[in-house]
């Protein structure tokens, strides 16, 4: 059975510095991986979908990696702003249809 | 490009009412699906459709929770009766029809509470 964990639950830094988002899942069979941001009381915003037989994928200043074997994807965020605040989640696709996500990671960029 | 829309954006109902849920997908989306979060858990699948048949509906919680997508269009997600468990935010995503390769897009959500 797939888990998705993310860690920290919650983050602050201040502004300018980069952020490093961390996503684990237990079972490396996925089609691919997918990071969102979700701002308080709005929907999910996609920022980056990795496929299986990608390393990485980048986007502006995100930059996420993925390492199937050992169950790891990492979101970079450089040079963050207070606008970076909010909570970003990873969703992994290992069957048809169904994404499974972690908790997420409330992020706080002071400024 | 008009996103994926819910409707309504809130909804609050008495124990033992229904309420009806409604998501537009992304217009040309084969795919569509439901997802929720209740208070304090993470987002977890509901069912999926391609057009109009249901491909999983393996997350239903139960049998008071029913799933439509007519014409392959709108689809429209039913409670009845309402439960104080069923209180939480129900989203909407679709994607194109190279389903597992393709990002989901996800609506702005339903928020539902039952008192």
């Amino acid at each position: 059975k797939q888990e998705v964990t993310q860690i920290p639950a919650a983050l602050s830094v201040p502004e300018g510095e980069n952020l490093v988002l961390n996503c684990s899942f237990t079972d490396s069979a996925i089609y691919n991986l997918q990071w969102f941001r979700q701002d308080p009381g709005k929907g999910l915003t996609s920022l980056l979908l990795i496929q299986s037989s990608q390393r990485e994928q980048t986007s502006g200043r995100l930059n996420a990696s993925l390492d199937k074997s050992s169950g790891r994807s990492t979101l970079y965020i450089a040079a963050s702003q207070p606008g970076d605040s909010a909570t970003y989640l990873c969703a992994v696709r290992s069957s048809w249809g169904k994404l499974q996500f972690g908790a997420g990671t409330q992020v706080v960029v002071t400024p | 490009e008009a996103g994926v829309t819910q409707f309504p954006s809130h909804s609050v109902i008495e124990k033992g009412q229904t309420v009806t849920l409604r998501c537009d997908p992304i217009s040309g989306h084969d795919n569509l699906y439901w997802y929720r979060r209740v208070m304090g858990k993470e987002i977890k699948f509901l069912l999926h459709f391609v057009k109009e048949s249901k491909q999983d509906e393996s997350g239903m919680p139960n049998n008071r929770f029913l799933a439509e997508r007519t014409g392959g269009t709108y689809s429209t997600l039913k409670v009845q009766p309402a439960e104080l468990e069923d209180s939480g935010v129900y989203f909407c995503a679709s994607s194109q029809w190279r389903e597992r390769y393709n990002e989901q897009f996800f609506g702005p959500g339903t928020r539902l509470t039952v008192l």
